[in-house]
């Protein structure tokens, strides 16, 4: 059973569309993230989520707008796509806590055209 | 800013041969984690480290996290194939908020 599971996997789209994508895990963590990883393999928390309250929110655009209706699940809901959204994004998950292992889900490729 | 550099950036060496990786930060960290990254995977997280000082061993991986708790290393000895991926550190402080090293890429040749 997959642990962090996020969909899509790939998805390509035009510059100024609206998109979705979805992370549910299912190891009864009570703190999610999002992360962004950028074509030199730089990876940078977006989100923390620590049971559905937004606990870590970084210099993100506001058009990156994450949401969780319960602690399995935080999707992230990006408006006015632009080029440089391009890259990898990561959903992960971990006991609440400092230090504890954060498990990573198998990424989304986002590429904007 | 908390930065941790990687060196170095990119690797490539012959299986068999031993090779050390260098996490370095000018901030102190409560921990420091390392993680390996496959292509089209999700980083996985190797060991974490929470003493200045502390040697963590992984069968042929030997994790090291500096006395003053700034720095870390990751020695690998007699390198396989199997060992190709980008290897990550993460610093943590007091918060679950993770930094991420700017990673290395290792390239294991049969």
């Amino acid at each position: 059973d997959t642990a962090v599971s996020q969909t899509p996997k790939y998805l390509v789209t035009q510059m100024g569309n609206d998109k979705s994508i979805k992370c549910e895990q299912n190891l009864g963590h009570d703190t999610m993230y999002w992360y962004k990883q950028d074509s030199k393999k730089f990876l940078k928390i977006m989100f923390s989520y620590n049971n559905k309250e937004l606990i870590i929110n970084e210099t993100v655009p506001n058009r990156f707008s994450p949401k969780s209706p319960d602690k399995a699940h935080l999707n992230l809901h990006i408006n006015s796509l632009e080029l440089g959204d391009s890259a990898v994004y990561f959903c992960a998950s971990s006991r609440r806590g400092v230090g504890n292992t954060i498990y990573f889900g198998e990424g989304s490729w986002l590429t904007v055209v | 800013t908390q930065l941790l550099e990687q060196s170095p950036q990119f690797l490539s060496i012959q299986e068999g041969e031993n090779l050390t990786v260098y996490c370095n930060s000018s901030s102190v960290f409560s921990s420091l984690q390392w993680y390996r990254q496959e292509p089209g995977e999700g980083p996985v997280l190797l060991v974490t480290v929470v003493t200045g000082g502390e040697v963590k061993k992984l069968k042929r991986l030997t994790f090291q996290f500096g006395d003053a708790r700034k720095d870390s290393s990751l020695h690998i000895t007699a390198a396989q194939p199997g060992d190709t991926g980008l290897y990550l550190c993460a610093g943590g402080g007091a918060t679950n908020k993770l930094i991420f090293g700017t990673g290395t890429l290792l390239a294991v040749q049969p």
